[in-house]
């Protein structure tokens, strides 16, 4: 069965400093994963996904993960806070089985970005 | 273009009454999923379709939920005889359904139902 297990459930950094949130995966397949975003009073929005390519994939505004088959992990990281990347984070775990993908979720990160 | 829409955005009902929540997804999208997201959770899997389809609803939490999609786009999530438990956001989303990158998934913005 598949699972995630995102470590942190509130992160807190101040502004201009890096950004680390970590997950762990269960996979008894070739897993896809992504990391979403929420904002608040908004939709999820796909940050970047990893489908068995570059284990190193870089998303949308600055944010990039590794995945690291040894460890299970696919943390998400990003050099530099900004105000703005203050929302909640879920990394979540696709089965790939030919063409279908249901999402496992894991329970989200806060970050939360001091001035 | 436009993305997935969901309507109504806010539902609130009283506890035996029935609803219909829907989802319009991305023209031209094959899969459509519904989730199920309680406050201070992530999102977690009720249901899915591949055009008309209902592929898997493994995740439906009772046979007081049901969905269709009866034409291949628009679909209908139904929660009859509605309890308090069943408050929650509910989202959907849609996904090409084919290949490598098909099955990345583009979610609405949600409906959020509230029982009293």
């Amino acid at each position: 069965a598949q699972s995630v297990t995102q470590l942190d459930s509130h992160v807190s950094v101040s502004e201009g400093t890096p950004v680390l949130l970590r997950c762990n995966y269960s996979s008894s397949y070739s897993p896809s994963l992504f990391w979403y975003v929420q904002h608040p009073n908004k939709g999820l929005q796909l940050l970047l996904k990893y489908t068995s390519a570059a284990t190193l994939v870089k998303g949308i505004n600055g944010f990039e993960a590794e995945f690291k088959k040894s460890e299970t992990s696919f943390h998400l990281t990003k050099p530099s806070a900004h105000m703005s990347d203050a929302a909640e984070y879920f990394c979540v775990v696709s089965e790939v089985r030919g063409s279908q993908g249901n999402l496992i979720f894991g329970k989200g990160t806060k970050l939360s970005v001091k001035p | 273009g436009a993305g997935v829409s969901q309507s109504p955005r806010y539902k609130v009902t009283k506890r035996g009454q029935d609803v219909a929540l829907r989802c319009d997804p991305i023209s031209g999208h094959v899969s459509l999923y519904w989730y199920r997201q309680a406050l201070g959770q992530g999102p977690e899997f009720l249901t899915y379709f591949n055009y008309e389809a209902q592929q898997d609803k493994s995740g439906l939490p009772n046979d007081r939920f049901s969905a269709e999609r009866p034409e291949g786009s628009i679909s209908t999530l139904t929660i009859q005889r509605t309890e308090q438990r069943d408050s929650a956001m509910y989202r959907c989303a849609s996904s090409l359904g084919r290949g490598q990158g098909g099955y990345e998934q583009y979610f609405g913005p949600g409906t959020r139902l509230t029982v009293t």
